[in-house]
């Protein structure tokens, strides 16, 4: 059984260019979560998706990030007119439930990690 | 304004012996919470959890303490192996979408052989 799936590994984009980052869950996983993590700090929660929806994005900037996880395919991260400060390792996690207390737990997938020149 | 603090950035110690790693928590809402453990190049791996309804876990050579009245809680592991080595991420949550994780900024735990 695979595990959660992110491609690419690492990306290099130029200020101005467009970053589309990509998430295979685990199978049968339809709860997909993206983090961000910045050089010497911790995992960033930034939108939670189920199929075709986005349940939570509280932690997404509001200009240029967008995400989706349609009903087939992969959940993609979308960054549009990237920065120097988007430069980090977005993780991708998926569970089969929500991930909580007495249920599943999330899986993360290895990173993207993307720098911006 | 960091909810989940881990305020030694590193630890080493030595096989055979106890870890311990430390996290503070601000948010008296979060509820569950959860140790990761990182590999260089690798995401994070979960380790171990608690609810707050509970002040112990223990699976293996892995224990959770939580004193709740502190917020603070701790990961033991005892005894200590050098595949231990990883980067440990404290991450708290409310309510049980443990998805929305709060995460600290990490420990990074060398064991010597």
């Amino acid at each position: 059984n695979a595990g959660v799936m992110q491609n690419p590994r690492h990306l290099v984009r130029r200020r101005g260019q467009e970053a589309r980052l990509r998430c295979s869950p685990m199978k049968g996983h339809s709860h997909v979560y993206w983090y961000r993590q910045l050089p010497e700090e911790g995992l960033k929660f930034m939108v939670y998706l189920q199929k075709e929806n986005i349940i939570d994005e509280s932690g997404m900037p509001k200009e240029r990030f967008s995400a989706e996880f349609p009903k087939e395919g992969p959940s993609i991260l979308r960054i549009q007119q990237v920065v120097r400060g988007d430069s980090a390792a977005y993780f991708c996690a998926s569970s089969l439930l929500l991930a909580g207390v007495g249920t599943d737990t999330q899986y993360f997938g290895p990173g993207t990690r993307l720098t911006v020149l | 304004d960091q909810q989940v603090k881990q305020n030694s950035p590193s630890l080493s110690v030595q096989e055979g012996r106890i870890s311990i790693l430390n996290c503070d928590y601000t948010n008296s809402m979060f509820d569950y919470f959860l140790w990761y453990k990182k590999y260089p190049a690798e995401g994070p791996t979960f380790l171990i959890s608690i609810s707050s309804i509970k002040d112990k876990n223990e699976d293996g050579r892995f224990t959770v303490f939580l004193n709740k009245s502190a917020k603070h809680l701790s990961l033991h592991i005892v005894p200590s192996q050098p595949g231990d080595s990883a980067v440990y991420f404290c991450a708290a949550s409310e309510g049980t979408n443990a998805g929305k994780s709060t995460f600290g900024d990490g420990t990074t735990l060398t064991v010597k052989p």
